[in-house]
């Protein structure tokens, strides 16, 4: 079984903190996301990125940036978080094929900006 | 981009009676038709998938159904468990597009 692992669950960090997210997965995947979880906004996707190095804007890119410097591990970083940055944040990866194939989750971490 | 509608957005049921939930979906490019679900504390989990080439697809008390020419998709769980209380997510795509439904909220009572 693919297993993506987010290194925190919870998380609280003050206004204007530069904030790390990391997420590791241990089956080869070409493909890592990152999503963002909200009450009546479902998922939305914050970055791709589809082999080392590379990676593409989502939907909801502003106020963080990606890293991706070994294939198993995706970070995104929250330059200066805001509190409008609360919220439920899901690494995913795939096998290949960019948006349409399997998805596999992380079990989030939740952060919370005061 | 795509717009994708997911209904009903909560459905509550009893132990062993079905659910349906129906997704639709705006970009006739979408070649790939997936239902997720979400148990509480948890990411979300692929249950079943459907490619554009197939109609209908079953496992175990789980069933997907596809009509491209309408352009919507729909999650059958037959004789439903209180296990299956979660929420169920559609997320139709294509090559360069990927969209999530809003989501479902199924409750099965005991």
């Amino acid at each position: 079984d693919v297993k993506v692992t987010q290194s925190s669950r919870y998380l609280v960090k003050r206004t204007g903190e530069k904030v790390f997210l990391e997420c590791v997965q241990d089956m080869d995947h070409e493909n890592m996301f990152w999503y963002r979880q909200d009450p009546g906004l479902g998922l939305r996707l914050i970055y791709f990125s589809y082999d080392v190095k590379m990676k593409e804007k989502g939907d909801i890119p502003e106020g963080y940036s990606v890293s991706r410097e070994k294939k198993e591990r995706f970070s995104l970083i929250l330059e200066s978080a805001s509190t409008n940055q609360t919220s439920m944040y899901l690494c995913a990866s795939s096998l290949r094929g960019r948006y349409n194939s399997p998805l596999h989750f992380g079990n989030g971490t939740r952060l919370t900006v005061t | 981009g795509e717009n994708v509608e997911q209904h009903p957005s909560t459905l509550s049921v009893q132990e062993g009676d079905s659910a349906v939930i129906k997704c639709t979906y705006s970009d006739s490019a979408s070649n790939y038709f997936p239902w997720y679900k979400q148990e509480l504390g948890k990411g979300p989990q692929l249950i079943i998938d459907i490619r554009s080439n197939v109609g209908e697809k079953k496992d175990q008390r789980i069933a997907v159904t596809l009509n491209k020419t309408a352009k919507h998709f729909s999650l059958h769980i037959t004789e439903t468990q209180p296990e299956d209380s979660a929420v169920y997510f559609c997320a139709p795509s294509g090559y360069s597009t990927l969209t999530f439904g809003k989501g479902t909220m199924l409750l099965v009572s005991p």
